[in-house]
């Protein structure tokens, strides 16, 4: 397996511009976690999937934050509209069960 | 207090050095408990997971400690390749992970 995907790896934008990050979780996983890291915070959960299903979306810092899984091999994270304030690391991680998670190599976003 | 703590360091020590790690939680509840270790610029990689009656994976020993609500890392013999950044992982309700902000160790020869 290639481990988790996520594209892009680097991401510069404009504020104010629709940012879609997305990832691929490893084959036969059921869980699956979006997180941001940045020095001040460190790594944060925003939001994580069951069986495709959204349980917890609690971490999501505002409505310009949205998440979906729509199929078991993909999730987007978007943002809109994009901030420098969310100029982070974001990853993507999945696990089978509660067992180790496996994190995808993240996106470096830089909103200008 | 934070959910889940830790001192984030450096620490600095020799090769050949032991060096230890604790990490706090606040939730008494938390039943899961995980140390990860990130290189600099990578992603972070399940290191090992922490039993009640603690555990040792080569030079790494991990422990429990329910009363006082912390878990430690301990490393032993130091080598360069150690230096990482340490982050704890706690879990608390069904299945929601906490990480720490990590604790950088930095080996120098």
């Amino acid at each position: 397996d290639a481990g988790v995907i996520q594209s892009p790896r680097h991401e510069v934008t404009e504020m104010g511009q629709e940012v879609t990050l997305r990832c691929k979780p490893i084959s036969g996983h059921d869980y699956l976690f979006w997180y941001r890291q940045t020095m001040m915070r460190g790594l944060e959960l925003l939001i994580y999937f069951n069986n495709n299903v959204p349980i917890d979306d609690s971490g999501m810092p505002e409505d310009r934050f949205s998440a979906k899984m729509p199929n078991a091999s993909f999730s987007t994270l978007k943002i809109q509209p994009s901030e420098p304030r969310d100029s982070a690391v974001y990853f993507c991680a999945s696990s089978f069960s509660v067992n180790e998670q496996f994190f995808g190599p993240g996106t470096r976003l830089t909103v200008l | 207090r934070k959910e889940v703590e830790q001192d984030p360091g450096p620490f600095n020590v020799p090769e050949g050095a032991t060096v230890a790690f604790n990490c706090t939680y606040s939730n008494s509840a938390s039943q899961s408990f995980f140390w990860y270790r990130q290189d600099c610029r990578k992603e972070p990689k399940l290191l090992m997971s922490v039993y009640s009656s603690g555990n040792e994976d080569g030079r790494f020993t991990a422990q429990l400690n329910r009363a006082s609500q912390y878990i430690s890392l301990l490393i032993r013999d130091s080598k360069l390749s150690d230096s990482a950044t340490y982050l704890c992982v706690v879990y608390r309700g069904s299945y929601i992970p906490t990480f720490g902000r990590g604790t950088s160790l930095i080996v120098h020869p």
